[in-house]
């Protein structure tokens, strides 16, 4: 059974600072991996897809795999109130993701 | 906007009683999802579909069956509601620039509660 964990938070971090989300992975042979954010209330919607060791940048998001220790992070630079919200980390299972529980980040100015 | 249509959005309804959730999209995707988010448990996944008439278990499945007779409509039921099935449900479609990527767009949620 794949699983997925993050640690549900909330992540406080200042207007302007790097929030540093992480989530670890169960299994050894999963390839890709998503970033959804969810602000309350609201339905899931995707940020990041990252399948290959390293980094992924996309403006202020980067995210990293690092396959070796099983893990993935989602770094969002300069920080805004509005990233305030529950971002999702799923592992892609053939046909299926499965979702961790989902970090909350507030972002206070 | 993925074209992804839930109804209702917001149901009550009383234990023992019959549900059934629509998902309506437009854009002729084949694969078709069905969760349910709950505090502490993230989103898990109940059924989903592979095409017409073709479906298949997700994780907490029990409780839950589904049918797509058509590519556009995929239907949840829930036979005899359970105060356990209060939840949230999402719909989605596998969709994406790539089609090996695999990310998934979610409908608005249908909101459930069972008294």
């Amino acid at each position: 059974q794949k699983e997925v964990e993050q640690n549900s938070g909330p992540l406080s971090v200042p207007e302007g600072a790097i929030a540093s989300l992480n989530c670890t992975y169960s299994d050894r042979g999963s390839q890709s991996f998503f970033w959804y954010r969810q602000y309350s209330g609201k339905s899931p919607e995707l940020i990041m897809f990252i399948y290959s060791n390293g980094d992924k940048e996309d403006g202020r998001f980067t995210a990293q795999l690092n396959k070796a220790s099983q893990y993935v992070s989602l770094l969002i630079r300069d920080s805004q109130p509005s990233d305030s919200a529950t971002y999702l980390c799923a592992d892609q299972f053939t046909d299926k993701l499965i979702f961790g529980t989902g970090t909350r980040l507030q972002v206070f100015p | 906007d993925a074209g992804i249509t839930q109804s209702p959005r917001h149901k009550v309804t009383e234990t023992g009683t019959p549900v059934t959730l629509r998902c309506h999209q437009t854009e002729n995707h084949r694969y078709m999802y069905w969760y349910r988010q709950d505090p502490g448990h993230g989103l898990r996944l109940i059924h989903y579909s592979y095409g017409v008439k073709d479906t298949d278990k997700g994780e907490v499945s029990d409780g839950y069956s589904v049918s797509r007779s058509k590519t556009e409509d995929f239907l949840l039921t829930l036979e005899s509601a359970t105060s356990s099935q209060t939840s949230v449900y999402f719909c989605a479609i596998k969709g994406g620039t790539h089609a090996n990527t695999g990310e998934l767009f979610f409908g608005e949620g249908s909101r459930l509660t069972v008294l």
